[in-house]
C-alpha cells in the first residue's frame, strides 16, 4: 500500500490528452512540493517534473504537472507511443521522513 | 555526461549481507545528496535510504532501519549500501540518484540483489 495514491493505468490514443492523479496529505503534498519520474522497464527512471512543475531541461513541453492542496497531477499532451511507460509522483513526507512515491500508473497508448 | 553506476548485486541467502557501490562522474558529486531507490519484481519504486553532501543527515526508510547503512565517499565520488540480515523480501532493482531541488534527478540503471535460500 503506497502512500500516495496513484490510478493504477491510463490510456489514450495518439495526439490525445490524458490526466495522471496523485493524492496524498497534509504530510506529504500537503507540505512539500511534488515530482514526477517516467520508467520503462529496465532503463533508469527519468525526471519529468520537479517542484510540482518544473520541467528539467530537455523534458518536452508536452509534459506538464500541477498541485492542489494534497494532490497533484501530470498531464501529457499530443501523447505519442513512445510515452508508454510506467508514472510515478513522489514527494517528501515530514511525517515519516523520507521520500514517498506513489504506486505507479502504467500508461498505454492504444 | 553525468554517469551514476551501481554494482554489488548479487544472490545471497536469507541473513547474509551484501555492499552496494555507486560510482558517480560528470557532475561534482560533493555538491548533491544521494539516494537509494529500489524496485522489487512487478512492483513500484519505493524510496530505501538518504544521505546528505557532507554525511551530516541521514534517512531510512522503516523496514531497513537497524539493517542497511549508507554512507558516501566524496574523494571517490561513491555512495554505499551496506546491506545486513538480508530478508527475501529485499529482492530487488537497487538504484542511486541524485538530489537536485527536491527530486531525484539522475538515475543510475540499477543493479540486481536476490535474496534466495
Amino acid at each position: 500500500q503506497s502512500v500516495l495514491t496513484q490510478p493504477p493505468s491510463a490510456s489514450g490514443t495518439p495526439g490525445q490528452r490524458v490526466t495522471i492523479s496523485c493524492s496524498g496529505s497534509r504530510s506529504n503534498i500537503g507540505s512539500n512540493s511534488v515530482s514526477w519520474y517516467q520508467h520503462l522497464p529496465g532503463a533508469a527512471p527519468k525526471l519529468l517534473i520537479h517542484t510540482n512543475n518544473q520541467r528539467p531541461s530537455g523534458v518536452p513541453d508536452r509534459f506538464t504537472g500541477s498541485k492542489s492542496g494534497t494532490a497533484g497531477s501530470l498531464a501529457i499532451s499530443g501523447l505519442q507511443s513512445v510515452d508508454e511507460a510506467n508514472y510515478y509522483c513522489a514527494s517528501w513526507d515530514d511525517s515519516l521522513g523520507g521520500l514517498v512515491f506513489g504506486g505507479g500508473t502504467k500508461l498505454t497508448v492504444l | 555526461e553525468v554517469q551514476l553506476v551501481e554494482s554489488g548485486g548479487d544472490l545471497v541467502q536469507p541473513g547474509r549481507s551484501l555492499r552496494l557501490s555507486c560510482a558517480a562522474s560528470g557532475f561534482k558529486f560533493d555538491d548533491f545528496a544521494m539516494h537509494w531507490v529500489r524496485q522489487a519484481p512487478g512492483k513500484g519504486l519505493e524510496w530505501v535510504s538518504g544521505i546528505n553532501w557532507n554525511s551530516g543527515r541521514i534517512g531510512y526508510a522503516d523496514f531497513v532501519k537497524g539493517r542497511f547503512t549508507i554512507s558516501r565517499d566524496n574523494a571517490k565520488n561513491s555512495l554505499y549500501l551496506q546491506m545486513n540480515n538480508l530478508r527475501s523480501d529485499d529482492t530487488a532493482f537497487y538504484f542511486c540518484a541524485s538530489l537536485w531541488a527536491g527530486a531525484l534527478y539522475y538515475w543510475g540503471q540499477g543493479t540486481l540483489v536476490t535474496v534466495s535460500p
